[in-house]
């Protein structure tokens, strides 16, 4: 089983809204990741998570909380985003973080498509 | 921090034609990652090239390594329509900082006319 899933496909959300992006997979990957991805661009690293524990913050506002309750589930929390965050929230997952194969071979979920009015 | 640049940005051909997308950096990279993403849809991961001037094929697609593991292309023959989609290459670089990043290349947009 290859897949990675996200919830909701898609979201719609206010300015003072809060909101959360969930993500699971089943592979017994022990890395996870959240992207973000604007249209016509590649995908923009936001946060790792490697054993459950923050690895790697790309500078990204408070705005957006990770959290990472177990080895399977990725949360993204999303508290007063601005119109510009509109944006595809792309989740991921690799065996494992660092600088080997196993790490490098990422596998995406269909994504988050979000609309902050 | 290394950079992966792809040529062409956009290409947009007819159904049974052949094309070669490139991928490009200045640094060695000890893996490539090829990955196809339709619209509204993740990135699916296609191939890993490994060895310098590997060469792997995924039915009508070819992948090959450059020598110096620099480089990457992807040759697609006959293309069809279900070819149309974001091609991204993408690979484990290196931060100005000396950790790791991977690190997406900048697209090439398919779309494969009927």
């Amino acid at each position: 089983d290859t897949e990675v899933t996200q919830t909701p496909k898609h979201l719609v959300m206010g300015m003072t809204n809060k909101k959360s992006l969930k993500c699971e997979q089943h592979m017994g990957h022990r890395a996870m990741y959240w992207y973000k991805q604007k249209a016509k661009k590649p995908p923009e690293l936001m946060f790792v998570y490697s054993y459950e524990k923050l690895s790697i913050n790309e500078s990204v506002p408070s705005r957006f909380s990770p959290e990472c309750p177990n080895s399977s589930l990725l949360n993204l929390h999303l508290h007063a985003l601005q119109p510009e965050d509109s944006a595809l929230y792309l989740c991921a997952s690799s065996q494992e973080e660092g600088q080997h194969l196993s790490s490098y071979e990422q596998y995406f979920g269909p994504g988050t498509r979000l609309t902050v009015t | 921090t290394q950079l992966l640049e792809q040529s062409p940005q956009f290409l947009s051909i007819q159904e049974g034609e052949n094309l070669t997308v490139y991928c490009n950096s200045s640094s060695v990279f000890s893996s490539l990652q090829w990955y196809r993403q339709e619209p509204g849809e993740g990135p699916v991961l296609l191939v890993t090239v490994v060895t310098g001037g590997e060469v792997k094929k995924l039915k009508r697609l070819t992948f090959q390594f450059g020598d110096a593991r620099k480089d990457s292309s992807l040759h697609i023959t006959a293309a069809q329509p279900g070819d149309t989609g974001l091609y991204l290459c993408a690979g484990g670089g290196r931060r100005t900082t000396g950790t790791y990043k991977y690190i997406f290349g900048t697209g090439t947009r398919l779309k494969v006319l009927a």
